[in-house]
């Protein structure tokens, strides 16, 4: 059975850094890999879809890799402001379905 | 990129009710919609894969009489609530494949129901 986990729970950082949210996932045998990013009280946001076969994507200032291997994937945000702060979930898509990570909230600070 | 609307963005029910909940998929064809359920400061739940033309398949402890699933076109999807309690009251969320290969699926904005 899939399982998906994502470090850190939550991160609070001040405006301006670079950071690094992370996914792992226990089956290698995935189909592709989403990042979402949900408001609060609000829907989800695909930001970047990463194909099994593919090692990374990029679209802005985000950056997402994927290691199938090693069952990893990270999201890589540059230069954060304060309107990134949001809830990141990483979802691993298989067998017709995707299986969500628990999010990592994040605060970037003015 | 595909849009995916939701119908109601909230309702408020009382307990006993039965509540309709409308996913559509505006600009493709959807023959596979899934419906989630996320809690309060959790991760979205897989509940359902609404099919077009077929029955659901529920995953394992959804109730699939009491979340009713129809899926009786390729750009509708409803999910009805049946004798809603106050337990049931969450943020429910559709998906749909979009239109490209790629496996990428697409999400409402959600319906946040409230059982009293």
């Amino acid at each position: 059975k899939q399982e998906v986990t994502q470090i850190p729970a939550a991160l609070s950082v001040p405006e301006g850094e670079n950071l690094v949210l992370n996914c792992s996932f226990t089956d290698s045998a995935i189909y592709n890999l989403q990042w979402f990013r949900q408001d609060p009280g609000k829907g989800l946001t695909s930001l970047l879809l990463i194909q099994s076969s593919q090692r990374e994507q990029t679209s802005g200032r985000l950056n997402a890799s994927l290691d199938k291997s090693s069952g990893r994937s990270t999201l890589y945000i540059a230069a954060s402001q304060p309107g990134d702060s949001a809830t990141y979930l990483c979802a691993v898509g298989g067998s017709g379905k995707l299986i969500f990570g628990q999010g990592t909230t994040l605060q970037v600070k003015p | 990129g595909a849009v995916v609307s939701q119908h109601p963005s909230w309702v408020i029910c009382k307990s006993g009710t039965s509540v309709k909940i409308e996913c559509r998929s505006l600009d493709f064809q959807a023959t596979t919609m899934f419906w989630y359920r996320q809690f309060p400061k959790q991760s979205l739940m897989l509940m359902a894969t609404s099919n077009e033309g077929s029955k659901a398949t529920y995953e394992q402890g959804v109730e699939k009489d009491k979340f009713l699933i129809n899926h009786a076109s390729l750009t509708l999807s409803t999910l009805t609530v049946t004798s809603a309690h106050p337990e049931d009251s969450s943020f429910y969320i559709c998906s749909a494949f979009g239109p490209s290969v790629t496996g990428e699926q697409f999400f409402g904005p959600g319906t946040r129901l409230t059982v009293l």
